[in-house]
């Protein structure tokens, strides 16, 4: 069965400081496909990022930076120099092949608060 | 490019009644899928529909059902509204036909049942 795990509920910080988002996932799949989210008040979901079962080189835009490491199964989300801009709740999905196509197991989402 | 679009943004209907929401995925896109959001079960997949089939369906009862048009449009229907299914109803798209790809969101349906 497929699942996404991300045991911070909520996370505050002072802006400028570094925080990571933890997401652990299961699947019995060999290919499967992990995702961020990030959702504002508006409600839409914007895509941050997806990453493969097999690529797990680190990657980083900007501020953003994501640590994937399947023996541990996680895929960490870090923001480093946080800005107010980036207050929202963060998901972590994850899609494989078991689970057919066009859709997303997604983590309870952590809600993140940077204050200035 | 635009993106996903979903009408109405929100919306305040009664017990019993119904409610059809609709959904435009971005052009070229031909997978739609719907999902459910409510604070006490976080997001919970719908349905997904390819080429005007429906090729993936969650645990929801009978009440919810959806459709695809040939121009990938879709839409979702709610009938007998209950109390709980307030939630937001967010649309996603995707170029479909292959696992892993990028499912692109719109700015969702709020829903008061009321």
């Amino acid at each position: 069965a497929q699942k996404v795990t991300q045991a911070q509920t909520e996370i505050s910080v002072v802006e400028k400081e570094d925080v990571t988002l933890d997401c652990v996932y299961e699947t019995r799949d060999t290919t499967y496909y992990l995702f961020w989210y990030k959702q504002p008040p508006s409600g839409e979901l914007v895509f941050l990022i997806r990453r493969n079962s097999f690529d797990e080189q680190n990657e980083i835009s900007g501020r953003y930076s994501w640590n994937f490491q399947k023996s541990t199964s996680s895929f960490n989300f870090t923001i480093t120099a946080s800005q107010v801009v980036d207050s929202a709740v963060y998901f972590c999905a994850l899609s494989d092949r078991g689970s057919t196509l066009g859709r997303l197991y997604f983590g309870r989402g952590t809600q993140l608060t940077v204050w200035p | 490019k635009a993106g996903v679009t979903q009408t109405p943004r929100y919306l305040i209907k009664t017990r019993g009644q119904q409610v059809t929401l609709s959904c435009s995925p971005i052009s070229g896109h031909r997978s739609v899928s719907w999902y459910q959001q409510t604070p006490g079960q976080g997001l919970q997949f719908l349905f997904e529909y390819f080429s005007e089939t429906q090729r993936n369906k969650g645990n929801f009862p009978g009440r919810f059902s959806g459709r695809q048009f040939s121009n990938s449009r879709s839409e979702m229907n709610v009938s007998t509204l209950e109390l709980g299914d307030s939630a937001l109803y967010l649309c996603a798209s995707s170029p479909g036909q292959l696992s892993g790809n990028t499912i692109y969101f719109g700015e969702g349906s709020w829903l008061t049942v009321v």
